[in-house]
């Protein structure tokens, strides 16, 4: 079993639509977790992180995370065509190297 | 610099030869980290610099992968003997633990573009 599972999709939603991406895993160590966001060809840039668990709220973006279910999520309302890249969560313990382990990541569509 | 930079974005290589990646971090950044995206994969962790040290190196995927950074800059990822499997995007990370005074590791991470190697 792979430490961090993820959906690769692909999803393909109409513009305007509240996106739900998600992640489990199965190391309980894992403390941070992040949603990264890729575009073609370019690096995955941080669009949320949250320490433990809870919910944290960007905008349109809300990340939550459930540690007693080792379950993450991200939702994304009213999607724009912009939206449309490939979505990562990432997970990383305390101290240490800090390195990340990361999920397949999904591809996301919204269509105009 | 105002990101990280990676070169070269594209290598084209033959089976069995040996390639250079280089990462320049943004300045000031004392951890450095590299990754492999395979195709359809999520990134794997390869090393992890802070300052010239690497004390962690546990993703190397074999002995024919190795890095090397100079002082607080750049960082140099060799693959020798290169094989098919090797084909994948080296991504570039760096990062600062602290900002001002506050921690903030994981938050500060900045990926490079990467350099998508071809093994033929």
């Amino acid at each position: 079993q792979k430490e961090v599972e993820q959906d690769p999709g692909p999803l393909s939603v109409p513009e305007g639509a509240i996106v739900s991406l998600n992640c489990t895993y199965s190391n309980s160590a894992f403390q941070y977790f992040m949603w990264y966001r890729q575009y073609s060809r370019k690096g995955p840039e941080l669009l949320m992180y949250t320490y433990s668990s809870g919910n944290k709220e960007d905008g349109r973006f809300t990340a939550q995370v459930d540690k007693s279910s080792k379950y993450i999520s991200l939702f994304i309302r009213d999607s724009q065509p912009s939206d449309s890249a490939t979505y990562l969560c990432a997970m990383s313990v305390w101290g240490g190297s800090e390195k990340l382990v990361f999920g397949k990541g999904t591809k996301l569509t919204v269509n105009p | 610099g105002a990101g990280v930079s990676q070169s070269p974005s594209n290598k084209v290589t033959e089976k069995g030869k040996d390639v250079e990646l280089r990462c320049d971090p943004i300045s000031g950044h004392t951890a450095l980290y590299w990754y492999r995206q395979r195709l359809g994969q999520g990134l794997e962790f390869l090393i992890y610099f802070q300052g010239n040290s690497a004390p962690d190196k546990s993703g190397l995927p074999s002995d024919r992968f190795s890095a090397e950074r100079t002082g607080e800059s750049v960082s140099t990822l060799t693959i020798q003997r290169t094989q098919q499997e090797d084909s994948a995007v080296y991504l570039c990370a760096s990062s600062s633990p602290y900002d001002r005074g506050h921690r903030v590791g994981l938050y500060g991470y900045t990926f490079g573009s990467g350099t998508r190697l071809t093994v033929v």
